[in-house]
């Protein structure tokens, strides 16, 4: 059954650094997404993106983000300068276009440690 | 903003019933989800219902969603020990999910 997959598993930084998380979506699907869960707390929404561009973004998601999809499988996360509150593990979801098909399929996530 | 609130901790017998609950502001979200996540794992999709729907069936889960209320449950029945997790209600459009922050179901022996 395909799966999105994400690498690494876990990702430890020091603060100020810069960290580039990676997807790889279910090779059909369209949407793709990022979402984090800091420690002990909610799943939260950070960005949608379709069609090379972003669809839909929280306040969460600001300048020192950014998302890319470089080739045909690959969806990445960039962080450029990590703060301690970075900390948390980040979920890469995708789904397929439309339809009844509107589930959106998760990753097992990236746990990000800034240090 | 959408807010959705779960309960934090159920603990059930095994083969009893669980039914966790979830509440949402957001009276025009489209889809209602709940997701299972197991320790160090990422989130499994258990089942959805549509707006239009106030009951699902899938085996062991029944969802029911009370539109008026702004309320979700969902119901395991014959809970075994591997359903043992945190379970997270999500509900929005399929462009955008609101989770709630999950209750976690301990399945005592």
């Amino acid at each position: 059954e395909p799966e999105v997959t994400q690498t690494p598993s876990h990702q430890v930084t020091q603060m100020g650094q810069e960290v580039i998380l990676r997807c790889v979506p279910i090779s059909n699907h369209l949407y793709f997404y990022w979402y984090r869960q800091i420690l002990g707390q909610k799943v939260e929404f950070l960005v949608s993106f379709y069609n090379n561009e972003i669809s839909e973004k929280s306040e969460i998601f600001d300048d020192q983000f950014s998302v890319e999809r470089p080739d045909g499988s690959n969806f990445t996360l960039k962080i450029r300068s990590t703060k301690l509150e970075d900390s948390a593990m980040y979920f890469c979801a995708s789904r397929p276009r439309g339809g009844l098909d509107n589930e959106q399929f998760f990753g097992p996530g990236t746990r990000l440690t800034v240090l | 903003g959408e807010d959705v609130e779960q309960s934090l901790f159920l603990s059930v017998r095994e083969g009893d019933s669980s039914v966790i609950n979830c509440t949402y502001t957001d009276s025009s979200s489209t889809y209602l989800y709940w997701y299972k996540q197991e320790p160090g794992a990422g989130l499994q999709l258990l089942t959805y219902i549509f707006s239009n729907m106030d009951m699902k069936q899938d085996q062991r889960l029944t969802v029911l969603l009370n539109k008026k209320d702004k309320h979700l449950s969902l119901r395991i029945a014959d809970t075994q020990t591997g359903d043992s997790a945190i379970y997270f209600c999500a509900v929005g459009s399929a462009r955008q999910l609101t989770f709630g922050s999950g209750t976690q179901l301990t399945v005592l022996p």
